[in-house]
Parts: structure tokens; C-alpha cells; sequence
């Protein structure tokens, strides 16, 4: 168990501009969350996958941002065109949830700072 | 739509003392509770968690929270803090049930323990 990582650490880049980051849970986690969190703020839910499939995702924050799992293990999160008041820390967990077992146990990774300048 | 509160927005203790955080949550359905804590420089951890049962929980490092269900409460305390319990500590509340599944966190409160 490595824990969830989260590639880049830190992402600097200009207003206007695409960002992509990754995401690798747990391994046979099948959940997989993005939250986005501000200074002084907790962690805001923005979607989350079940395997490849994305179910809940009402909560992305403008549909400048998108997710992918593809294959039910990595996932990413891109913002497009870039704004300043995208500049926050973006966490990404994992969980596994089973028919037998409900519960919801997230993990979290160390988090992607972005700064848009 | 839920919600999470933490009442404690910053809390400063000496070594010794007794912590109680304030989470209370607005939900209409049955749910799970979660304390998380952020040491500095390090992310998230789980502290302790509430699924169903006895609603007096133990974490690690010494915590407890109590699920009160009537006042909608999960409050974390510890009787006697150390100066390593400095952090960020966050309730979390995730349905069980029905509805939208959308974990949510209150702000956070700043613990500083002095030693």
C-alpha cells in the first residue's frame, strides 16, 4: 500500500492556460475522489468515479473542468483556460466500497498546488 | 442540500488540556461522520469515523468523538492535548443514504498547543 500520489506537486502557469493533473489511488481502490480546497476553507467536493464510471459530478465547479478514469485505476482533472480564482490546492482520494461493505473510508493524497498567474 | 459546521474556527491550549471541537451537520437522512486531521506540511488523515453502533468512537492518538443523532453533533475531544496534536482538524460528513453522494467538510479549526 503506497498510499495515493498525485503528479504534479506544484503547477505554476498563466492565466488563459490547460492544466492537467493525475491522480493514482490506492490500487484496488474502485472509488476515486476530486476535491478542490482554498485557504482556510475544507475541502470542496467535485466529483467522484466508481471504477470508469463518473457518478456524481454536478458539483464541478464550470465546465472549464472535466475528469477522466479511463481504465478504473488513474484519473485526471483538466482545467481549461485557466482564472486566477482557480488557484487552490486540488486533493484527490480514493476508497473501496464493496456490496458487502458500504462504508466509505477516503484516503487522501498529498495534493496538487495550482497557481494561475 | 447538507451542511457542515465547525464552530471553533481557531483554538489555542497549553499542553494538558482538554480539547472538545464542535462539528454539528445538516443532513435529512442517515449518515456517516469522519474527523480528519492535517499536520503541517503533511495531507489529510483519518482520525476516527462513525458508520453505525455505538456513537462513542476512538480514534488513534488518544481521541473520541461522540455522535449525538437528536442534535445532530459528532464533536472530537481529547482529554489531555500534546504539542504534537497542533494541526488542522476537519468533520466530515458523507450520506449513507439515498439522495446525491457528496462528501462534505466543514472549514476546518486551527489547533495550536502550546507546550
Amino acid at each position: 500500500d503506497t498510499g495515493v500520489s498525485q503528479d504534479p506537486r506544484h503547477k505554476i502557469t498563466k492565466r488563459g492556460q490547460n492544466v492537467t493533473f493525475r491522480c493514482d489511488p490506492i490500487s484496488e481502490h474502485n472509488r476515486l475522489y476530486w476535491y478542490r480546497q482554498t485557504l482556510g476553507q475544507g475541502p470542496e467536493f467535485l466529483t467522484y468515479f466508481q471504477n470508469e464510471a463518473q457518478l456524481e459530478k454536478s458539483r464541478l465547479l464550470s465546465d472549464r473542468f472535466s475528469a477522466e478514469r479511463p481504465k478504473g485505476s488513474f484519473s485526471t482533472l483538466e482545467i481549461q483556460r485557466t482564472e486566477q480564482g482557480d488557484s487552490a490546492m486540488y486533493l484527490c482520494a480514493s476508497s473501496r466500497v464493496s456490496v458487502l461493505s458500504a462504508t466509505d473510508t477516503q484516503y487522501f493524497g498529498p495534493g496538487t498546488r495550482l497557481t494561475v498567474l | 442540500a447538507q451542511s457542515v459546521s465547525q464552530h471553533n474556527h481557531h483554538v489555542i491550549l497549553s499542553e494538558a488540556a482538554s480539547l472538545e471541537l464542535g462539528c454539528n451537520y445538516s443532513y435529512g437522512g442517515t449518515v456517516n461522520l469522519f474527523w480528519y486531521v492535517q499536520y503541517p506540511g503533511q495531507h489529510l488523515q483519518l482520525l476516527l469515523k462513525y458508520f453505525s453502533g455505538d456513537p462513542l468512537v476512538k480514534g488513534i492518538k488518544g481521541f473520541e468523538a461522540e455522535f449525538i443523532k437528536s442534535k445532530f453533533s459528532f464533536n472530537l475531544r481529547k482529554p489531555s492535548v500534546q504539542w504534537s496534536d497542533t494541526a488542522e482538524y476537519f468533520c466530515a460528513v458523507n450520506p449513507a443514504s439515498g439522495g446525491s453522494y457528496i462528501p462534505t467538510f466543514g472549514r476546518g479549526t486551527s489547533l495550536i498547543v502550546h507546550p
